[in-house]
C-alpha cells in the first residue's frame, strides 16, 4: 500500500512562471519529509525537507509547505528554470527509529524556455 | 564534494544467473541503504544497515538476494539467480546515522534481466 502518493505524473511550465508539485501521506506517524529530483540515469538529488514541526521551509527558489491535517506536502519553484525539468520524489520518514525513507511515485515537471 | 559510489553503472545479466553490486557510501557515513527502483515508481527499500549490522531487511527477498556490509564500510548487494522481474535500478544511499535522514545516493545501477 503506497504510504506517500504523487497523483501528477507529469507538470508543463513555462520559464519564469511557478512550479507547484503536490504530495499526499496516509501515514500520520511520519515526521520528517524530503524532496528530491532525478535526472535520467542518475540517482536522486536531495533538494528540501521540513521537519512536521514546521509548516514552511524556504531554500533560494524552493520552498515547501506542509499542511499536517490534510497530510499534504507542496514544492513551489519561482521562478522556475529549464534546467529543474527533472523527475521530484516526495519522501516522508520517522525521525526516530529506523529512518528509512517511504517515496512517491514522481513528478516528472518540465519547464518551457 | 563527496560522493556515493556504485559500481558498475549499468549490468545486463541472463536469468538464473548470479549478479553483484557494489557500494562504497560518503566517508562517515554510519548508515547505509540499498533501494530498487523500478521504471515509473519510486525508490522501496531493500535493506539498511547502521555499521556492519541489519536495522531493516522486511522487504528484501531473502530466497534470492542477500547484502553484507562487513567491515561496516562498503556493501555488497547480491541476486542468485536473477529473475526477469529483477529489471531495475538499484540505488544505494548513505546518512550520517539513523537520527540524520537526510540520505545521500549514488547514481545507482541499472540492471537488465534477459
Amino acid at each position: 500500500d503506497q504510504q506517500v502518493k504523487q497523483n501528477s505524473p507529469s507538470l508543463s511550465v513555462q520559464e519564469g512562471r511557478i512550479s507547484i508539485l503536490n504530495c499526499d501521506y496516509t501515514n500520520s506517524m511520519f515526521d520528517y519529509f524530503l524532496w528530491y529530483k532525478k535526472y535520467p540515469a542518475e540517482g536522486p538529488t536531495f533538494l528540501i525537507s521540513i521537519s512536521s514541526i514546521k509548516d514552511k521551509n524556504e531554500d533560494g527558489r524552493f520552498t515547501v509547505f506542509l499542511n499536517k491535517s490534510a497530510k499534504h506536502l507542496s514544492l513551489h519553484i519561482v521562478p522556475s528554470q529549464p534546467g529543474d525539468s527533472a523527475v521530484y520524489f516526495c519522501a516522508a520518514s520517522f525521525q526516530t527509529g529506523a529512518n528509512n525513507l517511504f517515496f512517491g511515485t514522481g513528478t516528472r515537471l518540465t519547464v518551457i524556455p | 564534494e563527496a560522493e556515493v559510489a556504485q559500481s558498475p553503472r549499468y549490468k545486463i545479466t541472463e536469468k538464473s544467473q548470479a549478479v553483484a553490486f557494489w557500494c562504497d557510501p560518503i566517508s562517515g557515513h554510519a548508515t547505509l541503504y540499498w533501494y530498487r527502483q523500478i521504471l515509473g515508481q519510486g525508490p522501496e527499500l531493500l535493506v539498511q544497515f547502521q555499521d556492519e549490522s541489519v536495522v531493516d531487511d522486511s522487504q528484501l527477498p531473502k530466497d534470492r538476494f542477500s547484502a553484507e556490509r562487513l567491515k561496516g564500510v562498503d556493501s555488497t548487494l547480491k541476486i542468485q539467480p536473477a529473475e526477469l522481474g529483477d529489471s531495475a535500478m538499484y540505488l544505494c544511499a548513505s546518512s550520517l546515522s539513523l537520527l540524520n535522514t537526510e540520505a545521500f545516493f549514488g547514481q545507482g545501477t541499472r540492471l537488465t534481466v534477459v
